[in-house]
């Protein structure tokens, strides 16, 4: 079995402020990895995914994780925070064809 | 084109009621997922459907929840009766590739329906 775990229910910055989100993981094969936001009163929408390719992965928004096995790790970072970027952030693994996810961090963005 | 659709978008009802929610996938996916996110918690599978089938039903809680696809397009989860455990967001979601390639497998996610059970 697989699980995921996101260090901080919350995670407040500055804008113009690196935004660093955690995220470690657990499974017993090698895994994909995901990493969805939710705005308010939208879908999880896909930021970025991890499927063996490489191990720095850049998303949208200007988001990217970096995937360490030796870690079993894929945090999310960007380099400067902007007021949009509040929202909630998901951290999601899959062996298969269904999601395991973490319980989330929601990222606070002040002026 | 349009994306996943989740309705109602909030529904309240009594302990003991029914409630049905329903989803529409993206137009040609043949995967449909449900999910759930119960208050505090992390966001747990439900079901998955390929076409009208259920591929792997092992995240249901229990026997009064019921789901279908019937045609292979949109599905409905119902809970019957409804219990004040069951309150929380019910997301669906529909992808395109699932065992066939699993690094093309991109859920796309509706906005979820939140069921309040009082």
């Amino acid at each position: 079995a697989q699980s995921v775990t996101q260090l901080g229910s919350h995670v407040s910055v500055s804008e113009g402020a690196l935004v660093l989100l955690r995220c470690n993981y657990s499974s017993s094969v090698p895994p994909y990895l995901f990493w969805y936001v939710q705005y308010p009163n939208q879908g999880l929408q896909l930021l970025l995914k991890y499927t063996s390719a490489a191990t720095l992965v850049k998303g949208i928004n200007g988001f990217e994780a970096e995937f360490k096995k030796s870690e079993t790790s894929f945090h999310l970072t960007k380099p400067s925070a902007h007021m949009s970027d509040a929202a909630e952030y998901f951290c999601a693994v899959s062996v298969d064809s269904t999601l395991t996810f973490g319980k989330g961090t929601m990222l606070l963005v002040s002026p | 084109e349009a994306g996943v659709t989740q309705f109602p978008s909030h529904s309240v009802i009594e302990k003991g009621q029914t409630v049905t929610l329903r989803c529409d996938p993206i137009s040609g996916h043949d995967n449909l997922y449900w999910y759930r996110r119960v208050m505090g918690k992390e966001i747990k599978f439900l079901l998955h459907f390929v076409k009208e089938s259920k591929q792997d039903e092992s995240g249901m809680p229990n026997n009064r929840f019921l789901a279908e696809r019937t045609g292979g397009t949109y599905s409905t989860l119902k809970v019957q009766p409804a219990e004040l455990e069951d309150s929380g967001v019910y997301f669906c979601a529909s992808s395109q590739e699932a065992f066939r390639d699993l690094a093309k497998n991109i859920q796309y996610f509706g906005a979820g329906t939140r069921l309040s059970v009082l």
